[in-house]
């Protein structure tokens, strides 16, 4: 079974509009981190925004927020006011305490492109 | 600056051939990684190392092989190379503890092509 689903291959949002990217979760591990990535066409990995699972709110990076569900096991990434610069691609990683050796795991990304 | 450094951004290699990626940070982290990214994917772990002389196996070690003599350094070798091996290669580096995401670098990537 996938350990990060991202359910939106490629979306299509217009200039100024707030995304919420999705990403929903598999683990049975109480102690957790939830990780978003930008990658530009460029190619670099940049690190957008961290939600640790005892956190009790919702982590906020300035345009970026998450949106925390643990129950659901889900941490979407919500970007208001998008940008014509926000066009990338968006993955959402996990990496587990119990298998904090074992590195981040990915979902298969997400294509946004923000229209003008 | 500190970070990742890796190096060569970008190599052709013929099927057979080996060659090696190199990776170095300058953080004192006991942590690297190498992932690999393939088209339409996400990236997948390669092999890791929590410190000087301990390195493991990731998702997708078949044909790689690494070691780390020293913190700072973290060397990716492919030994024959394969078309199935061209990908576009990350190294990523952190505390071993690090939970933080601001504690997670990652160098800039290098793009191999086998042919």
């Amino acid at each position: 079974a996938q350990k990060i689903t991202q359910t939106q291959p490629g979306m299509f949002v217009q200039e100024k509009e707030a995304v919420t990217l999705d990403c929903t979760y598999d683990t049975s591990d109480p102690s957790y981190g939830l990780f978003w990535y930008k990658q530009p066409s460029s190619g670099e990995m940049i690190f957008l925004i961290y939600q640790g699972s005892y956190d009790q709110q919702n982590a906020t990076e300035g345009r970026y927020s998450l949106n925390f569900q643990k129950a659901r096991k889900s941490a979407n990434l919500v970007i208001s006011a998008s940008q014509l610069g926000d066009s990338a691609m968006y993955f959402c990683a996990m990496r587990e305490a119990g298998g904090g050796a074992d590195g981040l795991t990915f979902g298969k990304g997400t294509h946004l492109i923000i229209q003008p | 600056n500190a970070g990742v450094t890796q190096t060569p951004k970008f190599q052709v290699l013929k099927t057979g051939q080996s060659m090696t990626l190199q990776c170095a940070q300058d953080m004192n982290h006991e942590y690297m990684s190498w992932y690999r990214q393939d088209p339409g994917m996400g990236l997948r772990l390669i092999h890791y190392s929590v410190g000087a002389g301990i390195t493991d196996q990731g998702e997708v070690p078949n044909g790689y092989n690494v070691s780390r003599s020293t913190t700072e350094d973290f060397p990716l070798r492919l030994l024959s190379a394969a078309p199935s091996q061209t990908s576009v290669y990350f190294c990523a580096s952190s505390t071993l503890t690090g939970f933080d995401g601001n504690t997670i670098y990652f160098g800039e990537g290098s793009w191999l092509t086998v042919v």
